[in-house]
């Protein structure tokens, strides 16, 4: 069946980068875009990217332009997304998702000093 | 796009009805004559779950107590009978565009 599975939580200082993993299986890999979502505490969901795995085209939020940057390992079909210069607001659960359908269980990153 | 979801929450009596409506600043029929149009239920400490894709057709094993309905930027989300296992955070979410947009979110819980 199909698994989407992310790596686990990070703690980081503000400025720092942090870069998380999302792991897919179960489905054709290249064909279907992972975006990427995130959900600061208590509040709702919030689009910042998506990936074609199969030819690595990018799309980004302007919000995140510059900040954010999507790679993958089509080997071990892997999505990462890496974000820059973290701020406490960059506290928050992201997601990949296979939209609509599967998504994984969510990374926390918290960024503290 | 922008989606608007009202009401932000509802506390519904178990076996009652829900209804949540969104609404979107743009149309979101493609010229390939399919609405983009998606519900979500995030229980709490989970991920999102598909429940509706299409504006209407129900996600593989989603109950059939939930039905949605609407076109264009009108959109409804029911539930013909509520029950405790329903309670949670409700999302739609347009996806004809990028970036990919979310209402705000309406909170269920139960009396």
């Amino acid at each position: 069946q199909v698994q989407v599975v992310q790596s686990g939580a990070e703690v980081k200082k503000p400025g720092a980068s942090v870069k998380v993993s999302c792991k897919a299986s179960g489905y054709a890999f290249s064909i279907f875009d992972m975006h990427w979502v995130r959900q600061a505490p208590g509040q709702g969901l919030e689009w910042m990217a998506l990936i074609n795995p199969g030819d690595g085209t990018t799309r980004y939020a302007q919000k995140f332009q510059g900040r954010v940057t999507l790679t993958r390992d089509t080997s071990t079909s892997t999505v990462y997304m890496g974000l820059s210069g973290l701020r406490s607001d960059d506290t928050a659960v992201y997601y990949c998702a296979s939209l609509p359908e599967f998504w994984g269980q969510g990374t926390t990153v918290i960024v503290s000093s | 796009i922008v989606m608007t979801q009202t009401p932000l929450s509802l506390s519904v009596t178990p076996g009652q009805p829900a209804s949540i409506s969104c609404k979107s600043s743009q149309s979101l029929l493609h010229s390939d004559g399919v609405t983009y149009l998606y519900w979500y239920l995030q229980k709490a400490g989970q991920s999102p779950q598909l429940l509706i894709y299409e504006v209407s057709s129900r996600f593989s094993g989603a109950p059939d107590r939930f039905s949605g309905s609407g076109s264009g930027t009108d959109f409804t989300l029911k539930i013909s009978r509520v029950e405790a296992e329903d309670v949670g955070v409700y999302y739609c979410m347009q996806g004809i565009h990028l970036p990919r947009t979310f209402g705000q979110g309406t909170k269920v819980d139960i009396k």
